[in-house]
């Protein structure tokens, strides 16, 4: 079965700084990679998409790059903000589309 | 426009009770997949109904059944609990037409077995 690693600690950096977490994949590679952000007691909230044909994807702060060769993912928060203080999930979706698989997350603490 | 909606927001059981948990997904959507989410690890995903049938499982006992209704909510059942079984539980909503897309997910459902 696919399994997917996330940064195994958590992650504590100062605002203003670029915050990098990683998500390493085994088995085949997915069709779909996604980013959410999901805060205590909630349900994750989507942020990014990016494709198996794709290699980096931006929005606003948010960089998503995709290596299907070395099968990972590294997520981008730049000018890192208090807020963003958060747990970081990724999900992989095969070609169907039909199931996602979700690594443990990368819980991200910026200190002010 | 109302995202995806679950109840209740908690519930306790005793080992071996059922129990039944209800999703309304985000207006538009007619998909649902249910998850459940351990303290401090990601989702697990159960399965996914579309259609009213279930089109993919994850790796869950039989004890874990769901239903899809003609205006697309779901039920997730779970029999028998077990003290394991207590977690989040999450219901996600997409259109199926837009594979590979988003999902939207509610607040879920805290679970706790006793």
């Amino acid at each position: 079965s696919q399994k997917i690693e996330q940064n195994s600690e958590a992650l504590n950096i100062q605002e203003g700084k670029t915050a990098t977490l990683t998500c390493n994949y085994t088995n085949y590679s997915p069709a779909y990679l996604q980013w959410y952000r999901q805060d205590p007691g909630r349900g994750p909230v989507f942020l990014l998409l990016i494709r198996e044909n794709e290699k980096e994807k931006r929005k606003e702060r948010l960089k998503v790059t995709f290596d299907t060769t070395l099968k990972q993912s590294l997520f981008h928060i730049t000018a890192s903000q208090p807020a963003d203080s958060a747990t970081y999930l990724c999900a992989l979706v095969r070609g169907t589309g039909n199931q996602f698989y979700f690594g443990t997350g990368t819980s991200l603490t910026v200190i002010p | 426009d109302a995202g995806v909606t679950q109840s209740p927001t908690h519930l306790i059981k005793t080992r071996g009770q059922q129990v039944t948990l209800r999703c309304s997904p985000k207006s538009g959507h007619d998909t649902v997949s249910w998850y459940q989410q351990a303290l401090g690890q990601g989702p697990q995903f159960i399965f996914q109904y579309y259609e009213e049938e279930e089109r993919q499982r994850g790796n869950f006992p039989d004890r874990f059944s769901g239903h899809q209704f003609p205006n697309y909510s779901s039920e997730l059942n779970v029999n028998a609990l077990l003290l394991g079984d207590s977690a989040l539980y999450l219901c996600a909503s997409r259109l199926w037409a837009a594979m590979g897309n988003e999902q939207f997910f509610g607040p879920g459902t805290r679970l706790t077995v006793l």
